[in-house]
């Protein structure tokens, strides 16, 4: 089975801290995303790779950067966090087939 | 590009009953369609997927959705609700290609009363 691994479930930091969310996936897929989740807005895209040291930004890049040194891992950056960054944080890979494996997210709150 | 529309927020059954939760998407290319559900605090898991092969197709938990190119349609269906459903669903459309990114709709909260 795909495992789509989020290191931290739970967060609590402060505005202005930076924010470090890890994901590793076991596949050896080429492509990764990172989504946030709100209640009612659905999953908006912040930032995808498709390969090693590749990426595009999403729909809400904004305040937001990413890190892809090895095909197994992507991390997402908040380089300064903000309260309105609090949200649901989830990390998936892509087979080439089309579906999408998830991690079980990131709830991150900023104080 | 491509968008997905998913009609109600909230959809509320009796256990027993049919469960029918629609999806609209609109795509420039030809689609691959999906969806996935969420139960409380996970991700996404996978449930079935459409990629032009039969039109109806089956997932897991005996969901099923309809692939209707004239109604640029993908409504989701079982014919009788279990508590275990109780989650939130979300439609994917991705296109083909270049296209490949998946944009989700906004979800709908499945809601099962005994």
């Amino acid at each position: 089975d795909v495992k789509v691994t989020q290191s931290s479930r739970y967060l609590v930091k402060r505005t202005g801290e930076k924010v470090f969310l890890e994901c590793v996936q076991d596949m050896d897929h080429e492509n990764m995303f990172w989504y946030r989740q709100d209640p009612g807005l659905g999953l908006r895209l912040i930032y995808f790779s498709y390969d090693v040291k590749m990426k595009e930004k999403g729909d809400i890049p904004e305040g937001y950067s990413v890190s892809r040194e090895k095909k197994e891992r992507f991390s997402l950056i908040l380089e300064s966090a903000s309260t309105n960054q609090t949200s649901m944080y989830l990390c998936a890979s892509r087979v080439y087939t089309g579906e999408l494996f998830f991690g079980e997210g990131s709830r991150l709150t900023v104080l | 590009a491509q968008s997905v529309t998913q009609l109600g927020s909230h959809v509320s059954v009796s256990e027993g009953a049919l469960v029918l939760l629609r999806c609209n998407y609109s795509s420039s290319v030809p689609p691959y369609l999906f969806w996935y559900v969420q139960y409380p605090n996970k991700g996404l898991q996978l449930l079935l997927k459409y990629t032009s092969a039969a039109t109806l197709v089956k997932g897991i938990n005996g969901f099923e959705a309809e692939f209707k190119k004239s109604e640029t349609s993908f409504h989701l269906t079982k014919p009788s609700a279990h508590m275990s459903d109780a989650a939130e669903y979300f439609c994917a459309v991705s296109g083909s290609g270049g296209s490949y990114i998946p944009t989700f709709g906004r979800g709908t909260s499945l809601i099962v009363h005994p």
